[in-house]
């Protein structure tokens, strides 16, 4: 057990659908990362939070945004869903800008 | 452009040394080599980092050339649950900089 946990662990939703993955992480860190695992895209980096404020992004698609709660939690919003954004959406904290990262186990999104 | 560059698949026998590559010939001074492995679609999980010096934790040892342009992760006795993608990736340690997965190395312990 990483310590950080991510719901919900399953989802299917209909294509046009909005939906949003949430992130606790582990207590203490400050630093929230997302990634998407497609399986033809391999890891992908989404995007960065550190202690609410966005640090750095990746190849986050516009219909995606996320946000970093001063309880530290992070979600993940995901709108106007596309068959291709069906994936594993993987949520990670550390407790610094540091690169030893703590990942959860991930939520795995079915866009049908 | 991938800053890494490792073999897409590796074999190993239960109970033997397990020794992955990883070239990152353009690695910076102040970029770190970190590993991580995934079981598969589990979350990623570390496993070590190192800057110039060798390291060895409960999980594995990390052997960097001198000249910083290769490492070698080594796990010294493989258990069929090290089977796993494992990633090696460099980073700085600055407050902007991200961990980028590239394919890594599929390894397979075999009994």
């Amino acid at each position: 057990d990483s310590g950080v946990t991510q719901t919900p662990k399953h989802l299917i939703t209909a294509t046009g659908q909005r939906v949003t993955l949430r992130c606790s992480p582990r207590s203490g860190d400050l630093s929230v990362y997302w990634y998407q695992q497609s399986l033809d895209q391999g890891l992908q980096f989404l995007i960065h939070y550190y202690n609410g404020e966005e640090r750095a992004k990746g190849n986050i698609l516009e219909r995606f945004s996320a946000q970093q709660f001063p309880d530290l939690h992070s979600e993940l919003n995901l709108s106007s869903l596309e068959l291709g954004d069906s994936a594993l959406y993987f949520c990670a904290s550390s407790v610094e800008i540091l690169g030893r990262a703590f990942f959860g186990q991930g939520t795995r999104l079915t866009v049908v | 452009d991938a800053k890494t560059t490792q073999p897409p698949s590796m074999d190993c026998a239960e109970g033997r040394a397990a020794n992955l590559p990883c070239n990152h010939s353009t690695i910076s001074g102040n970029e770190y080599v970190y590993w991580y492995r995934q079981i598969h679609s589990q979350g990623p999980q570390y496993i070590i980092h190192g800057l110039k010096n060798n390291e060895t934790n409960e999980m594995a040892s990390l052997i960097i050339t001198e000249d910083r342009k290769s490492s070698t992760l080594i796990l010294p006795h493989a258990t069929l649950r090290d089977t796993a993608v494992y990633y090696c990736i460099v980073r700085d340690n600055s407050g902007y900089s991200t961990l980028t997965f590239g394919k890594g190395t599929m390894l397979l312990v075999s009994p």
